[in-house]
């Protein structure tokens, strides 16, 4: 089955700790997008990608980082510099405009 | 800068059709809806390229201006599986895709 596979899918750390989401998708898409969901804000673009090692900043990438090593992977770093951690990440990709999201990743700081 | 979605929310009996507009104050590439049910990831409905075409799924269409910049989604005759948040994404042909704030329909039997 083609799909978007991000994992964890529940993930808990302490202030001050980096924690890696993954995004792995075999839908053999170019572009690959991370979003984070807050209640009330809707869909906010953190990091996308059009092509293996390259990404662009979306509109709040302040305290994340992400790499492009391979088509099929686009994980995404939580720093301890970004401020307020605790959300609903949502990973998509794209071939042709329709985006495929995974099922998300809940990160809580504690 | 994101969208701006109205309204942010409604509530509809079951048959009874609804609009949700979407504005952007950037010159569009497209424009996308999604569906999102709580707990689940947002679904694809569909997506508007600029020339003003309008397009349709099932009893859901939208439209898209794009001299105002802006979209519309109508939904006729709603189901009970209507019900779930819309968002609207708008992109400005460099693959950067922004959501509104979702719009939250909800419609009771």
């Amino acid at each position: 089955d083609g799909g978007i596979t991000q994992s964890p899918k529940y993930l808990f750390r302490k202030e001050g700790q980096n924690v890696t989401l993954s995004c792995e998708q075999n839908l053999n898409h170019d572009a690959m997008y991370w979003y984070r969901q807050d209640p009330g804000q809707g869909l906010r673009l953190i990091y996308y990608s059009q092509i293996v090692n390259d990404f662009q900043k979306g509109d709040i990438a302040e305290g994340y980082s992400v790499s492009r090593e391979k088509k099929e992977s686009f994980p995404l770093t939580v720093t301890s510099a970004q401020k307020n951690p605790t959300a609903f990440y949502l990973c998509a990709s794209s071939s042709s405009g329709e985006l495929f999201f995974g099922e998300g990743s809940r990160l809580t700081v504690l | 800068q994101q969208p701006v979605q109205s309204p942010q929310a409604v509530i509809l009996r079951e048959g009874e059709d609804a609009v949700i507009n979407c504005s952007s104050s950037k010159a569009l590439y497209s424009v996308h809806w999604y569906r999102q049910k709580h707990g689940e990831a947002p679904v694809f409905l569909m997506i508007l390229l600029k020339g003003g075409e309008q397009k349709g799924h099932e009893k859901i269409s939208a439209s898209f201006n794009e001299k105002k910049q802006q979209s519309s989604l109508y939904l006729t005759a709603s189901q009970l599986s209507y019900s779930g948040t819309y968002f609207c994404g708008t992109e400005l042909g460099n693959y950067k895709l922004t959501f509104g704030k979702g719009t939250l329909l909800t419609v009771n039997p």
